[in-house]
């Protein structure tokens, strides 16, 4: 079945630091990629997203390419701010069957240090 | 707009109670879902409805059941709760099939 696999954390950077988080995909034919941010104590939120292949995400300075030869949707952010403390969730829509559900990966634990 | 509200925040239950967790949302979408998010796991479909009238299994339904009063309302229900059951569930709503999803804040539920 469809999968998602994100790198295992925590990831602790210090302020200003270059940030990629890994996240690869198993699905069969062209899913929706979705990566989603949950601050502490809330729900998640939509990051960016990327419905076909090529396609880049961005937003708030973050970044990620749907890449189909790879199947990997790569999250990064150029330089990290201690409010981008959060987890992050890679995330895929299945492109049969449509009805809505997106398939989680672990989620990835982000602290930034000032 | 409040978006997608959740009631309770918090619950604490004893194996075996049961009781009901509410969701609405105030965007008029079509699809509403409940998850459950356990440490190192991600989230995870209980269940889902893809519009008003209908409700379909997800990948961990058992030991739930699910209403979908109106447009508006997806409530789980707990029949009988299990410690494994706790955990901190999520509802969300999209208005399309494929599409952003919109999260409530969720419920820690415990069960002792």
């Amino acid at each position: 079945g469809d999968s998602v696999t994100q790198m295992e954390g925590p990831v602790t950077l210090s302020e200003e630091a270059f940030l990629t988080i890994n996240c690869t995909y198993t699905a069969t034919g062209y899913p929706s990629l979705f990566w989603y941010v949950q601050y502490p104590g809330e729900g998640l939120q939509l990051l960016l997203k990327a419905t076909k292949a090529d396609d880049k995400g961005s937003n708030k300075g973050f970044e990620a390419t749907y890449r189909k030869e790879t199947t990997s949707f790569h999250l990064e952010k150029g330089s990290v701010q201690v409010s981008d403390s959060a987890v992050y969730f890679c995330a895929l829509s299945p492109s049969s069957g449509n009805t809505g559900k997106l398939i989680f990966g672990q989620g990835t634990t982000l602290q930034v240090k000032p | 707009n409040a978006g997608v509200t959740q009631t309770p925040k918090f619950q604490v239950l004893k194996t075996g109670q049961s009781m009901t967790l509410q969701c609405a949302q105030d965007m008029n979408h079509n699809s509403m879902y409940w998850y459950r998010q356990d440490p190192g796991m991600g989230l995870r479909l209980i269940y889902y409805s893809a519009s008003e009238g209908t409700t379909d299994k997800g990948e961990v339904p058992n030991g739930y059941n699910v209403s979908r009063l109106n447009k508006r309302e997806f409530s789980l229900r707990l029949e009988s709760a299990a410690p494994s059951q706790t955990s901190v569930y999520f509802c969300a709503s999209s208005e399309m099939a494929v599409g952003e999803q919109f999260f409530g804040p969720g419920t820690r539920l415990t069960v002792l």
